[in-house]
This record gives C-alpha cells, structure tokens and sequence, in this order.
C-alpha cells in the first residue's frame, strides 16, 4: 500500500504565477488535510476535505487559496497569484476517518 | 480553543544522552496526542500516540505519557542516538472540533557523537 503522495515535490514560480499542488491519498481514505509550514514554525492547518466536499477551510486564507478533492482523482490545492509570502513547504494527509493521519512528504514551494 | 505548547530547541545532546522534549495542550473536549518526527528533506512520520488520559505511546525506544492533571505528552529517550537527529513536533486531534491536527512549533534534536 503506497503513502501519501505528493507532487511536485520541489515548484519554483514568479510573482503572479499560479502554483497547483497535488496529493493522492493512500488507497482507501477518504479524508484529506492540508497544511502549511512556513520557516522555522509548525504546521499550520489550511483545509480537510472528502470527496467532493470541503469539510472546514478555516486555515484557508481567504484569497487566492482554493482546494478541491474530485471524486477521481488526487486533491489539488491551488495558490492564485503567488507572493513570496507564500514559499512555504505543503504537506498534505489523509485519513480513512477517524484515528491519526499519514503525511506526504510535502511540497517546497519557492516563489522568487 | 486547541493549542499546543513545545519546549523551545534547538536541543543538542551527546549520543547516550537521555533525552526530555516538553510538551503541554489546552483542548476543549478529550484529544489524542501524538508526536511526530520530520527528517531533513522529508515529510512528518508518526512516532508514537496516545489516546486517552494515562495511556503510554512508545516506539524505538521513545515514550511519552498522556497526562490529564498536567495536561502534557512530553517525549523522553533514555539514551540518544546520532540517527535521531530530527525535528520533533507535539500535536493533538479533537474530533469535537473538527478532526484537524493541531502542532506545537517543533524542536530541533541534533545528537552528536
């Protein structure tokens, strides 16, 4: 049973540019969680969703940040007109509901 | 609300050290802990849990006790070793509030030989 994947794993983009993260699950779960962890802090929840349904986006700012999680496919977080305040490293992770949540290895946004 | 609380790092010890990471909560209903482990370069892996009040979480050779009357999970090793090198992160999930995780700040761990 393959983890938590992500990619990319690494996404360098220009001020403007719209940045898309991707996560698949493990197989099996149904719930998804994204986090953000800025330099030198912790992880900062952003979004939990289920199939085709945001559950809570109160960590969602409330520009330019989108997410979604299809009913085929992986969750995709979307970041609209980056800003460098956006480099940051993305985890996503999932669940089959209850009980603790496997990590992907991240994604290390770079804005320049 | 939930918060948790990490002993500030970085944290440099001795191989065979023993090691203490503190960790204190405020949650609002009845939480699971846990503590993660996030090498250099790599995403955060499950260390060790624990679900309700008085319950032990161990994993190579790491332990930590969930305690209600002080509200705490802190993390001990009795002897450190170089491969644990890694930031160490508290967290706690309340299904009451949501079944979001929600992480202390971290603490650095740099074991040398």
């Amino acid at each position: 049973n393959a983890g938590v994947m992500q990619n990319p794993r690494h996404l360098v983009r220009r001020r403007g540019q719209e940045a898309r993260l991707r996560c698949s699950p493990m197989k099996g779960h149904s719930h998804v969680y994204w986090y953000r962890q800025l330099p030198e802090e912790g992880l900062k929840f952003m979004v939990y969703l289920q199939k085709e349904n945001i559950i809570d986006e109160s960590g969602m700012p409330k520009e330019r940040f989108s997410a979604e999680f299809p009913k085929e496919g992986p969750s995709i977080l979307r970041i609209q007109q980056v800003v460098r305040g956006d480099s940051a490293a993305y985890f996503c992770a999932s669940s089959p509901g209850s009980g603790h949540g496997y990590f992907g290895p991240g994604t290390r946004l770079t804005v320049t | 609300g939930n918060s948790v609380t990490q002993m500030e790092g970085p944290v440099t010890l001795s191989e065979e050290a023993f090691l203490t990471i503190n960790c204190t909560y405020t949650a609002t209903g009845y939480p699971s802990l846990f503590w993660y482990v996030q090498y250099p370069g790599e995403g955060l892996q499950l260390l060790l849990k624990a679900t309700k009040a008085d319950d032990k979480g161990s994993n190579k050779g790491f332990e930590a006790t969930y305690r209600k009357e002080t509200t705490s999970f802190h993390l001990e090793k009795g002897s450190v070793q170089v491969s644990d090198s890694a930031v160490y992160f508290c967290a706690l999930k309340d299904a009451n509030t949501g079944n979001q995780f929600y992480f202390g700040t971290g603490t650095s761990l740099t074991v040398i030989p």
